[in-house]
């Protein structure tokens, strides 16, 4: 069965930092782009950031330019965002997806939930 | 850069035919054939139903089908059945590298 399971999702502070993680199972991860998009409470989907299969490029949205890192571990069949400078705006679901193509994501995972609040 | 604009809710009775709309830019929908639509039911993993503007993945019901127009990208879902009742997202190709996809506001759709 094709899944991404993201964990890593918790109560934070602002100014804080938090690690996501996505493990990937069922599909030749290291053949996928990858994606985080995000969803705030009662808002729409949002993209936050792209990786390449190889891990050779990557994009970030400019509200999260210079604060979050994407990374992969195709060995470990792993996708992570590294969270820094947390503020409340960045609080949402944040969901891994891959990229079948340009503009299509599929799979996606069903996300984990980061709440920036003091 | 901005959010494609989507209805709130569009509601339909079963077996009728709902179209929802996705109206962007010259710089997404307009330059690009990149256009594709989600099925998100809350707490779960959003689903892709349409990519490259109208073809469907292997296991999307045949009722659903996307087009575009100008700056316009559209999902219709025909036959509705009580399952369809989800929000719906599209999303575009925007091709900056610090606002690579634009996703639409979303779309709550109600089978009455």
């Amino acid at each position: 069965e094709v899944q991404l399971v993201e964990s890593g999702g918790g109560l934070v502070q602002p100014g804080g930092s938090l690690r996501l993680s996505c493990a990937a199972s069922g599909f030749t991860f290291s053949s996928y782009e990858m994606n985080w998009v995000r969803q705030a409470p009662g808002k729409g989907l949002e993209w936050v950031s792209y990786i390449s299969s190889s891990g050779s490029t990557i994009y970030y949205a400019d509200y999260v330019k210079g604060r979050f890192t994407i990374s992969r571990d195709n060995a470990k069949n792993s996708l992570y965002l590294q969270m820094n400078s947390l503020s409340a705006e960045d609080t949402a679901v944040y969901h891994c997806a891959g990229g079948r193509s340009i503009a299509t994501f599929d799979p996606w995972g069903q996300g984990t939930l980061v709440t920036v609040s003091s | 850069q901005s959010a494609l604009t989507q209805p709130a809710s569009v509601s339909g009775s079963p077996g009728q035919s709902i179209t929802i709309s996705c109206a962007g830019a010259s710089s997404d929908v307009g330059t690009y054939n990149l256009v594709s639509w989600y099925q998100h039911h809350p707490g779960k993993a959003p689903k892709l139903m349409i990519y490259d503007v109208s073809k469907r993945p292997s296991g999307v019901s045949n009722r659903f089908s996307g087009s575009k127009s100008g700056n316009t990208a559209s999902l219709t879902i025909s036959g509705l059945q009580a399952e369809d009742e989800a929000d719906y997202y599209c999303c575009a190709y925007a091709g900056s590298n610090t606002f690579l996809y634009a996703f639409g506001t979303g779309t709550k759709v109600t089978v009455l």
